[in-house]
């Protein structure tokens, strides 16, 4: 089976750094996705990493390791609109099914 | 044209009907896929078609069944649904590869009484 985990739940305040966590369990990896998705609404494609190290797109950054089965978001400057729920994903089964992490809800504060 | 369109945006069903959503993608994209989501919870997969043809079933129980009539549109069709099966079902679409992005639609938000 395939398992992601992240914390359920991330508060932060406006202007800050926030990094949410993701760690993963599964076979035929191929790489790790970040979504985000606000109230209502639909997951939208942040960033993805299919080798080690930094992106970098604008605000948000996302980090993988490989060997240690564990990647991140990075969120900077964060603004009230980043409230929303962020998920990892995977890549497996040659590359068309997408499974999601458990999901981070992160609240903005001023 | 990125955006993938689901119909209808409500739907609320007694346990005896049968009612289908649809998905529609102009992107040239040959993945499609269902999803269910109920609240606070992560999308699930159910199921995923490649060139039109179904790739991967998550053993969704039969009361759900998908369609794929061409590659722009994606059914799935509801019969004898239980209360439990009321949840948020979102369509995505991407190309086919082990990176891409999937793009999702706004979703089918079902009641089932």
């Amino acid at each position: 089976g395939q398992s992601l985990e992240q914390p359920s739940e991330v508060t932060a305040v406006e202007g800050a750094i926030v990094q949410i966590n993701c760690t993963y369990q599964t076979s035929g990896f191929y790489g790790l996705s970040w979504y985000q998705q606000h109230d209502g609404g639909a997951p939208t494609f942040l960033s993805y990493n299919a080798l080690d190290g930094l992106e970098e797109t604008g605000r948000f950054s996302s980090f993988l390791s490989r060997s240690d089965s564990y990647g991140y978001l990075l969120l900077q400057e964060l603004q009230m609109k980043d409230s929303a729920s962020y998920f990892c994903a995977v890549r497996t089964g040659g590359g068309n099914k997408l499974t999601f992490g458990t999901g981070t809800q992160l609240k903005v504060e001023l | 044209d990125t955006e993938v369109t689901q119909t209808p945006k409500h739907l609320v069903m007694g346990m005896t009907n049968k009612k289908s959503l649809k998905c529609e993608q102009h992107m040239g994209h040959r993945a499609m896929y269902w999803y269910k989501q109920k609240a606070k919870k992560p999308p699930e997969l159910m199921f995923v078609y490649s060139y039109e043809k179904l790739s991967i079933n998550e053993s969704v129980p039969s009361r759900f069944s998908p369609e794929c009539p061409n590659s722009s549109l994606l059914n799935l069709h509801l019969h004898a649904l239980q209360p439990e099966d009321s949840a948020l079902y979102l369509c995505a679409s991407s190309p086919l590869g082990k990176g891409t992005e999937a793009f999702f639609g706004q979703g089918t938000r079902l009641t089932v009484v």
